[in-house]
């Protein structure tokens, strides 16, 4: 089992509409969270970086949740754009080892 | 200033053929590290460096897969005798300091990797 597990596995929206993915992890000792956003054909570019006494961080549009008591993460994004289209990475470090999710891929319909 | 640039961006070969990736990451950056990334999945770690030291290597899939970092800047993962379930997407991502820091990881736009 994925000690990173995302959900859902893909998402559609119609632009300008909001929506939230999950992230749940399993990763102990915790040392920091991160969401990215993965364009087609390039690397990871990273959105928010979340450290254990952070429970919400903002970049823009797009908003990260941390819970670290129930180990769960959430990206909310606002007024969707079909820019936005995308796979949408969580990914939790421990000290010694960086564990990523699968991803979300999303997809804005115009 | 200038990204973490990969090379080849893309790069086909025939199966049991050598092949050799390059990763120039952003200057000054201790931590190097290198990724997997199979269709439609989240990257998977290979290896990592923290300047030329190759502090963890856990993720190589096999013996046929090799990295280097000799100066502590450009690094080379080579594959040798190539399969075809080495098809992927091998990114390359350095980071001011050490991993497990809050500090961001930058990543290269990758190299596509087909076997035949």
């Amino acid at each position: 089992k994925n000690q990173v597990e995302q959900s859902p596995q893909s998402l559609i929206i119609l632009e300008g509409k909001n929506c939230t993915l999950q992230c749940n992890y399993t990763v102990s000792p915790f040392s920091n969270l991160r969401w990215y956003k993965q364009d087609t054909g390039r690397g990871p570019v990273s959105l928010t970086i979340m450290t254990f006494s952070e429970n919400t961080k903002s970049n823009g549009r797009y908003t990260a949740t941390l819970d670290a008591d129930t180990k769960q993460s959430s990206l909310h994004i606002t007024a969707s754009q079909l820019s936005d289209s995308a796979s949408y990475i969580c990914v939790v470090s421990r000290d010694d080892k960086i564990i990523f999710g699968k991803g979300t891929r999303l997809h804005i319909l115009p | 200033g200038a990204g973490v640039s990969q090379s080849p961006r893309y790069k086909v070969a025939k199966r049991g053929q050598d092949v050799a990736l390059r990763c120039d990451p952003i200057s000054g950056h201790v931590s190097l590290f290198w990724y997997q990334q199979a269709l439609g999945q989240g990257p998977e770690f290979l290896t990592y460096f923290q300047n030329e030291a190759q502090l963890d290597k856990s993720g190589l899939p096999s013996d046929r897969f090799f990295a280097e970092r000799p100066e502590g800047s450009v690094s080379t993962l080579k594959i040798q005798r190539t399969q075809q379930e080495d098809s992927a997407v091998y990114l390359c991502a350095s980071s001011l300091i050490w991993m497990g820091g809050p500090n961001e990881q930058f990543f290269g736009p990758g190299t596509r990797l087909t076997v035949l």
